[in-house]
This record gives C-alpha cells, sequence and structure tokens, in this order.
C-alpha cells in the first residue's frame, strides 16, 4: 500500500517563475491537504482540498493555489516566486473526519 | 488566535526518560497529534489524544489536559534513532486538516 508520495523531490527556480508541485494521497484517502516548512519552524497551513474544491484556506496569499482531481490526487501551483518561497513543501492526506494526517516525504524548493 | 508552545530543544542519554512539554491556545479544538521529524524528512504520526488522559503506545506515551491547554510526549528508553525534531499540533476543526502545529522541538540523544 503505497503511501502519500509527491513529486518532485526537489526544484530550483527563479525569481518570478512559476512552480506546480504534485501529490498522489494515501490509498483510501479523500482529503488533500498543503503545508508550507521553513527550516527550523513546524508546517504551516496552506490549503485543504475534499471533493475537488478548497475547502479552507490559510494565511498564504492568492498566489498559492491548487486543484484536487477526481482521483484525489493534487497540485500546488505558486506564481511570481519569491526568494521567500523557499521552503520545503509537504503534502498530507487523511479521510475528511479522520483522525491524523499522514505526509510525503515533500519537495524542496529553492527559489533563487 | 492560533498559539502553540514547545520547547526548542532538548538533551537527554540513551536509555533514559525524557517528556516534551506542550502548551496551547487555539479557536478550537478537535484533538491534539504529536508527530516526529528526521532530518530532512516528512513528518510521521506518533500519538493522538482527544480526551483527556495518557495514551500509550509502546516507549512512546501521550497525555492531554483540555481544561489546562497542556500536553506532553514521553519517549522511554531513549535510542539513539529518537534524535528528531518533535512537532505538536492541534487540529481546531472536526472537518479539516487545518492542523496548526508547534515550532517544533528537536531532540539530541547522546550515547
Amino acid at each position: 500500500d503505497a503511501g502519500v508520495t509527491q513529486s518532485p523531490t526537489h526544484l530550483i527556480k527563479t525569481r518570478g517563475q512559476q512552480v506546480t508541485l504534485r501529490c498522489s494521497p494515501k490509498s483510501g484517502h479523500d482529503t488533500v491537504s498543503w503545508y508550507q516548512q521553513a527550516l527550523g519552524q513546524g508546517p504551516q497551513f496552506i490549503f485543504q482540498y475534499y471533493e475537488e474544491e478548497e475547502r479552507q484556506r490559510g494565511n498564504f496569499p492568492d498566489r498559492f493555489s491548487g486543484h484536487q482531481f477526481p482521483n484525489y490526487s493534487s497540485e500546488l501551483n505558486v506564481n511570481a516566486l519569491l526568494l521567500g518561497d523557499s521552503a520545503l513543501y509537504l503534502c498530507a492526506s487523511s479521510l475528511k473526519y479522520g483522525g491524523a494526517a499522514f505526509f510525503g516525504q515533500g519537495t524542496r524548493l529553492t527559489v533563487v | 488566535g492560533q498559539n502553540i508552545d514547545q520547547p526548542t530543544e532538548m538533551t537527554a542519554t540513551e536509555g533514559a526518560i525524557v517528556q516534551i512539554n506542550c502548551t496551547y491556545q487555539t479557536s478550537g479544538f478537535n484533538g491534539l497529534f504529536w508527530y516526529q521529524q528526521h532530518a530532512g524528512e516528512a513528518p510521521t504520526f506518533l500519538s493522538y489524544n482527544v480526551l483527556d488522559g495518557l495514551e500509550e503506545k509502546g516507549r512512546f506515551s501521550s497525555f492531554l489536559s483540555r481544561s489546562k491547554g497542556y500536553s506532553y510526549l514521553l519517549l522511554k528508553e531513549l535510542q539513539m534513532k529518537d534524535s528528531a525534531s518533535y512537532l505538536c499540533a492541534v487540529r481546531p476543526r472536526r472537518d479539516g486538516q487545518n492542523f496548526v502545529f508547534g515550532p517544533g522541538t528537536r531532540l539530541s540523544v547522546l550515547p
């Protein structure tokens, strides 16, 4: 049983560019959330998708957008990249009313 | 507002017991979670409390007091592989994954 998988694992982008990160949830899970984790800090909630719609959103600008597909996989898009967007981006999946969230290995994004 | 506080760093000796404390103030409460995160890796789920009291899972135990906004993670028989960051997280709403994470406690286990 595959857990949560993310791609790519590492990415280097130039300031001002756009990036798309991908996530496949754990089998049987229908809810996907995205988190940003800066070095030495805890993850910060970006948004959550359920039934292909954004259901909750954290304190992130509109440059951060996402999508959920019918197979429950998800994408995170970030436009107009800033140096401060450099971080580990984590995808987590669970059932909507489930207990723990299970995390993927993350995508390390570096903006130069 | 949402605020979770935990010590930044702790050090303990192999074979010992360590307690990592977490205090929280959140707009809602539907469970407190503990995750372990090794450097450069994803957080892995350790323990979950929704009611007051102690939950035991092998060498790991977690305690919750909702009235005090307080939890702790207890690690027994420490091993070198337990050196990692330990994240305390609260889920404010029942229908969601918008966990509010603390800054993490970096635990170093020394021989």
